[in-house]
């Protein structure tokens, strides 16, 4: 299974756009990339989901470059409601076997 | 909305105490899942169940068995509770067809003293 490597934690200030970058160097062919986003006592949540290029929805777009050994993920506008950890995740098509890593602490200031 | 509930959000046992924590699903998923999540170690699978009575190990299943006997339902047992179980325990459903989409629980933090 492919490890992610991201980082610990990131800073941004309210209106900004945040890109958390993920490094997946040996992905395999049949996976797909996931990020999630957890609150404190809460479950992690599903954002996005993509397997090559770009995917957008009306929380977050992913970009994917062609090699696909890493991904983008971009919040537009952040507010403070999005101060999460945000979990970059790397799965075979075949397997819902989930590798969770330690993610991103996003810190939204005012 | 898919709801996954559990059956407690705080629990605090002894070691040595057999400990069930319960998971359902209101949206008829196939699978289902139990993590575990600790400081620094991100969250980890301890096993998962694609159908009724069927089980599969993850990551970190020593120590913990499952039941699945009704498809909304999948509980995680420590036969024998001990420190080093003292986590966040979560619980996540999802279809067959729609993997890596996961629907967590809420969670419960348990605390082995």
């Amino acid at each position: 299974l492919a490890k992610t490597t991201q980082p610990i934690s990131m800073d941004s200030y309210e209106g900004q756009e945040v890109n958390i970058t993920c490094s997946h160097n040996n992905i395999a062919t049949n996976d797909y990339i996931t990020w999630y986003q957890q609150f404190p006592s809460q479950g992690p949540r599903f954002i996005i989901q993509g397997y090559k290029t770009k995917v957008t929805n009306e929380v977050a777009s992913l970009f994917i470059p062609a090699d696909r050994k890493s991904s983008t993920l971009s919040l537009p506008r952040v507010s403070l409601s999005d101060t999460a950890v945000y979990y970059c995740l790397v799965g075979a098509y075949n397997t819902d076997k989930l590798i969770f890593g330690t993610g991103t602490r996003l810190q939204v200031f005012p | 909305d898919v709801k996954v509930t559990q059956s407690s959000r705080y629990l605090v046992k002894r070691t040595g105490e057999k400990v069930f924590l319960e998971c359902v699903q209101d949206m008829d998923h196939e699978n289902m899942f139990w993590y575990r999540q600790d400081p620094g170690l991100g969250l980890r699978l301890i096993y998962f169940s694609y159908d009724v009575k069927m089980k599969e190990k993850g990551d970190i299943p020593e120590g913990y068995s499952v039941s699945r006997e009704k498809k909304e339902r999948f509980s995680l047992i420590l036969e024998s509770a001990s420190t080093n179980q003292t986590s966040m325990y979560l619980c996540a459903s999802n279809r067959v067809t729609s993997v890596g989409e996961q629907y967590f629980g809420p969670g419960t933090r348990l605390t082995v003293t």
